[in-house]
């Protein structure tokens, strides 16, 4: 079972910042939070990940609250081809944690 | 940039006839993965392999074997294609032997058995 519980769906218009809100309340200390989407018709595409710090990259920022069983995806300014499924995970980085991908958050860019 | 390349995007097969699904990346990966995709299920995990010539069972790996001859080349074989294989099958990869961070996945193939 996923570890995750994320909203199944979300609408946001076109430039705005995109809030992706995940909860995983019983993540372990070794566990990181990961960030994946998936566009219609491709494979999942990685985003970002995190353990305890606010991270940000090219793509979007990953903010991991302090009791870490939460965090939140921004993305910045986004756009039409933004629109996809996104998953949050939490797994371990040692060979015997699987990564399970829960039924995501499909987020709509509204034009 | 990192490329995970799947031989086929669509493939339609008999049941019963042997299929071969053939994943190739081109960074050095050590890690590589063979997962499914279902309408409500999520992806669900069949085998991965973290050194050439070995593998590993995931949560769903009936129906289905594996070979890592090259380090770059992950194939999935089903023996004998039944009706309830019929899916999306994405390979995926990630750089460091045994320790799991990002993956990369393919494109998929979208494989219907009759």
């Amino acid at each position: 079972d996923a570890k995750t519980t994320q909203p199944p769906s979300m609408d946001c218009a076109e430039g705005r910042a995109a809030n992706l809100p995940c909860n995983h309340s019983t993540i372990s200390g070794n566990e990181y939070v990961y960030w994946y989407r998936q566009i219609h018709s491709q494979g999942p595409q990685y985003i970002i990940h995190g353990l305890k710090n606010n991270e940000t990259n090219e793509m979007a920022s990953l903010i991991i609250t302090e009791d870490r069983k939460s965090s939140t995806l921004i993305l910045p300014h986004a756009t039409l081809r933004d629109t996809a499924v996104y998953y949050c995970i939490v797994k371990a980085t040692n060979r015997d944690d699987k990564i399970i991908f829960g039924k995501g958050t499909r987020l709509h860019i509204l034009p | 940039d990192v490329k995970v390349t799947q031989s086929s995007r669509y493939l339609v097969k008999r049941t019963g006839e042997k299929v071969f699904l053939e994943c190739v990346q081109d960074m050095d990966h050590e890690n590589m993965f063979w997962y499914r995709q279902d309408p409500g299920l999520g992806l669900r995990l069949i085998y991965f392999s973290y050194d050439v010539k070995m593998k590993e069972k995931g949560d769903i790996p009936e129906g289905y074997s594996v070979s890592r001859e090259k380090k770059e080349r992950f194939s999935l074989i089903l023996e004998s294609a039944s009706t309830n294989q019929t899916s999306m099958y994405l390979c995926a990869s990630s750089p460091l032997a045994g320790v799991v961070y990002e993956q990369y996945f393919g494109p998929g193939t979208r494989l219907t058995v009759t």
